[in-house]
């Protein structure tokens, strides 16, 4: 079966540190990858997607990049982080863009920049 | 743009009730529309897929509809159970441009009472 990790669960950091979250996923091959920030009172914003290694397409300016290093690798990071970086990050994935295919979200990481 | 919204943004009710949730969406072009449910901290599990030629789904004892022509799906609870708290978000997949992405509403926050 297939599973999806995140680390670290929580993170605190000041502003204008860097950040780096990592994702992962087992059991599949070649999935399809993406990060999205929920912040309070807002829905699940997309931030970056990946079809395969190497292969990064962003949806929103910001200062934040993403990188995909392996097949079932997915990290979120930053140089320099702002308050309004503060927010619940979650990673996803799924096999497919085809009609069925639905998406499969990891643990998520709490992020609280002071 | 695709616009989600659902209403009402915060829901409480007794222990056995039936309930409705509302979701709406501004293109009806789409591929499918899903419900996920959210507990507090944690990440999405998807509950219900509905593909864009369907009418409706049912797992145990929610049952989603779907109007595509209208915008308009809603998740139907059936003998609501505490177990049942948790926010509920439903996301939309639309069929042109970035069929990739999935467009999220803010969610409803259910609560049900003992």
């Amino acid at each position: 079966s297939q599973t999806i990790h995140q680390w670290p669960a929580t993170l605190v950091q000041p502003v204008g540190s860097p950040l780096s979250l990592e994702c992962t996923v087992e059991g599949t091959s070649n999935p399809n990858l993406y990060w999205y920030r929920q912040a309070a009172g807002r829905g699940l914003q997309l931030l970056f997607y990946s079809v395969g290694i190497g292969q990064i397409s962003s949806e929103v300016p910001q200062n934040l990049s993403a990188s995909r290093p392996q097949d079932r690798q997915f990290i979120l990071s930053s140089k320099k982080l702002l308050l309004s970086d503060s927010g619940f990050y979650l990673c996803a994935w799924s096999v497919s863009w085809g009609l069925g295919e639905t998406q499969y979200f990891g643990p998520g990481t709490r992020l609280l920049v002071l | 743009k695709q616009e989600v919204t659902q209403i009402p943004a915060a829901l409480s009710v007794p222990e056995g009730e039936n309930l409705v949730l509302n979701c709406s969406f501004t293109d009806s072009a789409i591929y499918n529309l899903q419900w996920f449910r959210q507990d507090p901290g944690k990440g999405l599990t998807s509950l219900l897929l509905i593909q864009s030629s369907q009418r409706e789904q049912t797992s145990g004892r929610l049952n989603a509809s779907l109007d595509k022509s209208s915008g308009r799906s809603t998740l139907y609870i059936a003998a609501s159970q505490p177990g049942d708290s948790a926010t509920y978000l439903c996301a939309v997949r639309s069929s042109g441009g970035s069929n990739y992405k999935l467009t999220f509403g803010k969610g409803t926050l259910l609560t049900v009472n003992p």
